[in-house]
């Protein structure tokens, strides 16, 4: 009963460094997405893919680059670490093509420093 | 641009008491709205999804309501436990993928 799981739980970066942060999810979804999540914030869409083969941006997408990999995997790449971006990331799926009528189920989150 | 607003920020409630929390949006041209919980540490779990035509939903100790026109949802939970004790979450999708909106959460302790 896996469901969404995250690689790696923790990383420290140094500013420049490069990074993938990478998702995976054993439930057949067809739509993947990551956010953030930032203290006193609410999540943040950086990128969903609605579905394998599409990738589209979402409210936070600079500084990031998304690829879905294949029907079950959709990594997160940092080329370039800013301080800004230290917060906790967090895939999620859903069953269809959108979050209209289907609940999105959550990994349990990458959180990442940067120095 | 929507916004989620969440209220009170933190609670705490000796076990066994009824509790709302609550929920409010600035667009009321919603799809959905969807109520979750987050453990320490961990991700969210979806509790409830209330479609925009839908009034409320029911899960075991959990009812949430939905008005729309008002811009606002509640989260009742019934007679409260210790293993309560999470972050509550809503969020509302207002557009496409990229509308969806997360209030901050509300921090409830139940104490036994």
């Amino acid at each position: 009963n896996a469901g969404v799981t995250q690689t790696p739980k923790f990383q420290v970066l140094k500013t420049g460094q490069s990074m993938t942060l990478q998702c995976a999810q054993d439930m057949n979804h067809n739509s993947m997405y990551w956010y953030r999540q930032d203290p006193g914030m609410g999540l943040r869409l950086i990128y969903y893919s609605a579905s394998e083969g599409t990738t589209d941006k979402g409210e936070v997408p600079n500084g990031y680059n998304v690829s879905r990999l294949n029907k079950r995997e959709f990594s997160l790449r940092l080329e370039s670490a800013a301080p800004s971006q230290t917060s906790v990331y967090f895939c999620a799926s859903s069953r269809t093509g959108a979050t209209l009528n289907q609940p999105q189920h959550f990994g349990d989150g990458t959180r990442l420093s940067i120095l | 641009k929507q916004e989620v607003t969440q209220i009170p920020a933190a609670l705490s409630v000796p076990e066994g008491e009824n509790l709302v929390l609550n929920c409010s949006f600035t667009d009321s041209a919603i799809y959905n709205l969807q109520w979750f919980r987050q453990d320490p540490g961990k991700g969210l779990t979806s509790l409830l999804l209330i479609q925009s035509s839908q009034r409320e939903q029911t899960s075991g100790r959990l009812n949430a309501s939905l008005d729309k026109s008002s811009g606002r949802s509640t989260l009742y939970i019934a007679a409260s436990q210790p293993g309560d004790s999470a972050t509550y979450l809503c969020a509302v999708l207002s557009g496409g993928y990229q509308k969806v909106t997360f209030g901050i959460g509300t921090k409830l302790q139940v104490i036994p």
